[in-house]
């Protein structure tokens, strides 16, 4: 059973502020993991992957706990621009190949 | 510049008609799919094509149907036996790094 959950949102928070969301799995086979953004009523954009424990790129932290099969992206210093869905994404083999899927997203917004 | 397009950005019909939605990319990537996008929910995979001339249902192809003649494109029939055809309709593309993959602008569906 493939399975991707998240905490829907909206989590709300001013400018300047750090910010967390938490990913859980159903995979346990799983290896890799990916954070993508998406704007209101636009396409996801690939934001980052997480390969083994964790990846940091400036303000943005992906971490992953194998043990208790969540990804979580921290956010540090919020500006406006951050405010999007951010979409937890886990492959699973399907037919012969890899695939996607994805979490229903967790609504962020950077209040002034 | 390299990209994915969809056309067209909105496109509505009346219900028992079948429409195409086109989807090109310039990427040179092989594989291709076809997701669907409604409020407050996951992307959900309805088709994707590893190759030319070969293609694989995903979780929910029921109604829709593809083709994969060119490399370059991978339309998608939203046919008259959907029974909720009104959704954002994304196209992917992914190179060597499956995992990555690259989304078109989406096309918005409604049927009335």
């Amino acid at each position: 059973r493939k399975e991707v959950e998240q905490d829907p949102g909206p989590f709300n928070v001013p400018e300047g502020a750090t910010v967390a969301f938490n990913c859980t799995y159903s995979n346990s086979a799983s290896q890799s993991f990916f954070w993508y953004r998406q704007d209101c009523r636009k396409e996801p954009k690939l934001l980052m992957s997480v390969y083994s424990s964790g990846n940091e790129d400036g303000r943005f932290t992906a971490q992953l706990n194998r043990a208790s099969q969540y990804i979580s992206l921290l956010i540090r210093d919020s500006k406006l621009s951050d405010s999007a869905t951010y979409l937890c994404v886990v492959p699973h083999l399907g037919a012969g190949s890899y695939q996607l899927t994805f979490g229903k997203g967790t609504k962020l917004s950077v209040i002034p | 510049d390299g990209g994915i397009t969809q056309s067209p950005k909105y496109l509505f019909r009346k219900e028992g008609q079948n429409v195409t939605l086109s989807c090109e990319q310039n990427l040179n990537h092989d594989a291709m799919y076809w997701y669907r996008q409604d409020p407050g929910q996951g992307l959900r995979l309805i088709y994707y094509s590893q190759i030319v001339n070969d293609f694989q249902k995903g979780d929910i192809a029921e109604g829709y149907s593809v083709s994969r003649e060119k490399k370059e494109s991978f339309p998608l029939t939203v046919t008259s036996a959907q029974k909720n055809p009104t959704a954002f309709y994304l196209c992917a593309s992914s190179g060597q790094t499956v995992y990555e993959q690259y989304f078109g602008p989406g096309t918005r569906l409604t049927v009335t």
